[in-house]
Formats: C-alpha cells, sequence, structure tokens
C-alpha cells in the first residue's frame, strides 16, 4: 500500500458526459500527479500540482482539468468524455517538486460506451 | 523532451535465472531514474530507484546499473521467483523545469516455474 488513495475504483459513463476522479496523496506529500495509461500509449503525464499551484502540464486535453485543494486532496475532471478516454488514471505524490521519488495510487478504471 | 525506451517488451525466464531489462533515454539533463514493477490491476509500485552521481544501486535481489556515457540504463532480477511475475517500467526524470516522469513502453516478465 503506497498511502496513495484514489476513489472510484471504476467508472463506467456514457461519451458526453462528465466525471470527476479524486486523489488523497500521502501524508506530509506536497506534490500530486496525474497520469493516464492505456494500452496503446503505455503511462502518459497530464498534470502536476505542488501546494495547490499547478506546476507543469503535459498530453493533457482541453476538455480535461483538474485542481489541487487546500487540503492537498486532487480532482481531475474529464467532460465531453469520448471513447478513447477510456483508460487507467494513475495519481501519484511526492514530497516536493525536487524530491522526486513518487509513490502511485491503485488508479481508477475508466469506461466510456 | 525526454523520450525513454524499453527492451524487450515481453520477457520469459525459468524460476531462479535472471532477468535483465534496459531502457535508454535522450535527456543528458535526466538524473532520476526509478522502475516500477505493475501486476495486474494495481498501480505502479517503486522497486529501485537510482540518481546519475551513483553507477549502480541494489536491494536484495534487484539491482540497477547507470551508464551516463550512454544514457542507459538496466535493472537486473536475480533468482527470479513466480511473484516476480508483472509489467516493469523504467522512468526518467530532470529537475530542471517539469518534474514529470518519462516512462518506458513496459516489459512483461513471466516466470516459468
Amino acid at each position: 500500500d503506497s498511502g496513495v488513495t484514489q476513489t472510484p475504483k471504476h467508472l463506467i459513463t456514457a461519451t458526453g458526459q462528465r466525471v470527476t476522479l479524486r486523489c488523497s496523496p500521502r501524508s506530509g506529500d506536497l506534490s500530486v500527479y496525474w497520469y493516464q495509461q492505456s494500452l496503446d500509449q503505455g503511462l502518459q503525464f497530464l498534470i502536476h500540482y505542488y501546494n495547490g499551484e499547478e506546476r507543469a502540464k503535459g498530453n493533457i486535453l482541453e476538455r480535461f482539468s483538474a485542481q489541487q485543494f487546500p487540503d492537498l486532496h486532487s480532482e481531475l475532471n474529464l467532460s465531453s468524455l469520448e471513447l478513447g478516454d477510456s483508460a487507467l488514471y494513475f495519481c501519484a505524490s511526492s514530497v516536493g517538486q525536487v524530491k522526486e521519488t513518487q509513490y502511485f495510487g491503485p488508479g481508477t478504471r475508466l469506461l466510456v460506451l | 523532451g525526454e523520450n525513454v525506451e524499453q527492451h524487450p517488451s515481453t520477457l520469459s525466464v525459468q524460476e531462479g535465472d535472471s532477468a535483465v531489462i534496459k531502457c535508454t533515454y535522450s535527456d543528458s539533463a535526466s538524473n532520476y531514474f526509478p522502475w516500477y514493477k505493475q501486476e495486474l490491476g494495481k498501480g505502479p509500485q517503486l522497486i529501485i530507484d537510482i540518481r546519475s552521481n551513483v553507477g549502480e544501486k541494489k536491494d536484495q535481489r534487484i539491482a540497477v546499473t547507470l551508464n551516463k556515457t550512454a544514457k542507459h540504463f538496466s535493472l537486473h532480477i536475480t533468482e527470479t521467483q513466480p511473484e516476480d511475475s508483472a509489467v516493469y517500467f523504467c522512468a526518467a526524470k530532470t529537475n530542471f523545469g517539469n518534474e514529470k516522469l518519462t516512462f518506458g513502453t513496459g516489459t512483461r516478465l513471466t516466470i516459468i516455474p
């Protein structure tokens, strides 16, 4: 158990819908990262937050957004969902920005029908 | 940006034999190289990492070597056991600007009893 929690574990929804994925980092960790894992794309970095502020963006679609709240939990919002958004979404956390070790949560499996 | 290549994509070894997975990276500024193990239905789990000021690191049956000049690093698992069967990912990160991990495409390791 990494100490990072993610909810829900599974999510099934329809095209065009909007969903919110939630992540709670390990106690004391200030950084939260979101990754998408699909069969043909591997693990792709989406976005990084540090202590409530966005620090870096990766291959994140404009339909996707995220935020980190004062209690340091983070939410990833996915809207206007398409079939191709079906994937595993992982959250990882680390102590800070330069402290590199990232610990991953168990993921949320999203299926868009 | 950083590009990480990982080989082989699949690897089968007899129980008790050694397994070696290799990765190359493109950005000479990368200075942190973790390895993750992902079991079916779970998030990636950090198994070992190495920083660029170190050439080799060992933890029981697992070792990682880094050749900065050639820009490649390898994971070595000795005395393999059935529970070592999983998908293994290498990754690379720099300390400048974007703190994201760039992942390799993964190696599915199967230990044959």
